[in-house]
């Protein structure tokens, strides 16, 4: 069973305006949370963290929200960029375990339109 | 910076061969994963290991096999390819144990590799 979900498959968003990207979690041991972007025919590279103690963190152009009641993070892209076209996916884990295992979504296209 | 290398990009073999699939990292982790890619289905673990020769069963082991005999390196062997197979294959690896990362600076992240094709025909 799927423990976490995106359940958008694809996003197109006009340069400039706001992305935004959804990820919902079922497992409610998950305490911390990883963003990842991903192009074809390369390795997902880290965009952002969060962890439980908090609600938002941001990095620059991104901006991760977790909602802990709603069990429900979003990542904001402002503003967006065409270089931002990219597969997203969010990972899930749970402190304390061994080997620091993620759980990942299936994954959002974002296409960023000129 | 660290760095995960896998060591073929694209590879094609045909049904029934035995595949092996290497990853190396050179930042002394202890955690290293394999992970398939596949549309529409995300990333799923095959397996992980938290040490040498330790080993254990991911989402999809069914079909495949690790080794880890030093602790920078980490192999998935396809004992006999079949066409199901056919994915993109992704190592990553990771410090030991996670650590309450206050300051959220990633320090628990994963970090993979480019990836490699494979497609069995």
């Amino acid at each position: 069973d799927q423990q976490v979900k995106q359940n958008s498959p694809s996003l197109s968003v006009q340069e400039g305006r706001i992305s935004i990207l959804n990820c919902d979690y079922t497992n409610s041991m998950f305490d911390y949370f990883l963003w990842y972007k991903k192009y074809p025919a390369e390795g997902p590279t880290f965009l952002i963290s969060i962890s439980s103690i908090k609600d938002k963190n941001e990095d620059g152009r991104f901006t991760v929200f977790l909602n802990k009641s709603a069990k429900h993070l979003s990542l904001h892209i402002v503003p967006s960029q065409p270089g931002d076209s990219a597969v997203y996916f969010c990972a899930a884990s749970a402190f304390g375990g061994t080997g620091n295992q993620f759980y990942f979504g299936t994954g959002t296209s974002l296409t960023v339109i000129p | 910076d660290v760095k995960v290398t896998q060591s073929s990009r694209y590879l094609v073999k045909r049904t029934g061969e035995k595949v092996f699939l290497e990853c190396v990292q050179d930042m002394d982790h202890e955690n290293m994963f394999w992970y398939r890619q596949d549309p529409g289905l995300g990333l799923r673990l095959i397996y992980f290991s938290y040490d040498v020769k330790m080993k254990e069963k991911g989402d999809i082991p069914e079909g495949y096999s690790v080794s880890r005999e030093k602790k920078e390196r980490f192999s998935l062997i396809l004992e006999s390819a079949s066409t199901n197979q056919t994915s993109m294959y992704l190592c990553a690896s990771s410090f030991g144990r996670m650590i309450f990362d206050t300051d959220l600076s990633g320090a628990n992240v994963l970090t993979f590799g480019a990836g490699s094709r494979l497609t069995v025909l």
